[in-house]
């Protein structure tokens, strides 16, 4: 069965832009939760999302945002991109709360 | 201090060695993952666990609840295992992961 797919997997965009990063879960499940990875912080919880509702927020300023539509795929947004934007995000699914979460490839974002 | 607490940071063993990593943690979870992360960046599960000991393979993860503590057994190690693990926590009724920093194995021939 396919898994977890994120596109676009790169990305190069310039300060001030708004991108936005998709995440396609594994067939039948309904939780999705995005991670934002960098060399200095590690992997950071951004959002939750079950059966479109957001159940939890990571500590990352508003220009981050997601949402969550009724197929289970989800997207996030950023706005007003700054240098310190730069990561790797990866999304996970899975069927629900505390079960097995399975991982995206990720998007390397660069903002130059 | 960080909620979830890794060592090594960083291991250097020969093939055929066997490996320990270790995870302590200060919150109250439902369940503790163990992640493994190739270079490139995908990141696979391991093991979830929420009481006792799994094994798969050459793998063996064992969790005490009381204790706070996590271990990740590699045994006769390989080359290609080779990665970042990493321990991450979640809460109760939630999906949200507190990550470790992550130990990077190296092994070699």
């Amino acid at each position: 069965k396919a898994g977890v797919t994120q596109t676009p997997r790169y990305l190069i965009k310039t300060r001030g832009q708004q991108v936005t990063l998709s995440c396609s879960p594994i067939s039948g499940h309904r939780s999705v939760s995005w991670y934002q990875q960098t060399p200095g912080q590690g992997l950071q919880f951004l959002f939750e999302y079950f059966s479109e509702t957001q159940r939890n927020k990571g500590n990352f300023p508003g220009r981050f945002s997601g949402r969550q539509f009724s197929n289970s795929r989800s997207e996030m947004n950023v706005s007003t991109l700054e240098l310190g934007d730069s990561a790797l995000y990866l999304c996970a699914s899975s069927r629900g709360p505390n079960t097995e979460a399975f991982f995206g490839q990720g998007t390397r974002l660069t903002v130059v | 201090k960080n909620e979830v607490e890794q060592s090594p940071q960083n291991l250097t063993a020969q093939e055929g060695e066997f490996i320990t990593i270790n995870c302590s943690y200060s919150v109250g979870i439902s369940a503790l993952h163990w992640l493994q992360q190739h270079p490139g960046g995908g990141i696979v599960s391991l093991f979830m666990l929420s009481s006792g000991k799994k094994k798969h393979g050459r793998l063996i993860a064992t969790i005490n609840i009381q204790e706070k503590h996590s271990s990740l057994h590699i045994t006769a190690s390989h080359p290609r295992d080779s990665a970042v693990y990493i321990c991450a926590v979640a809460g109760y009724n939630t999906d949200k992961l507190i990550f470790g920093t992550g130990t990077r194995l190296q092994v070699f021939p």
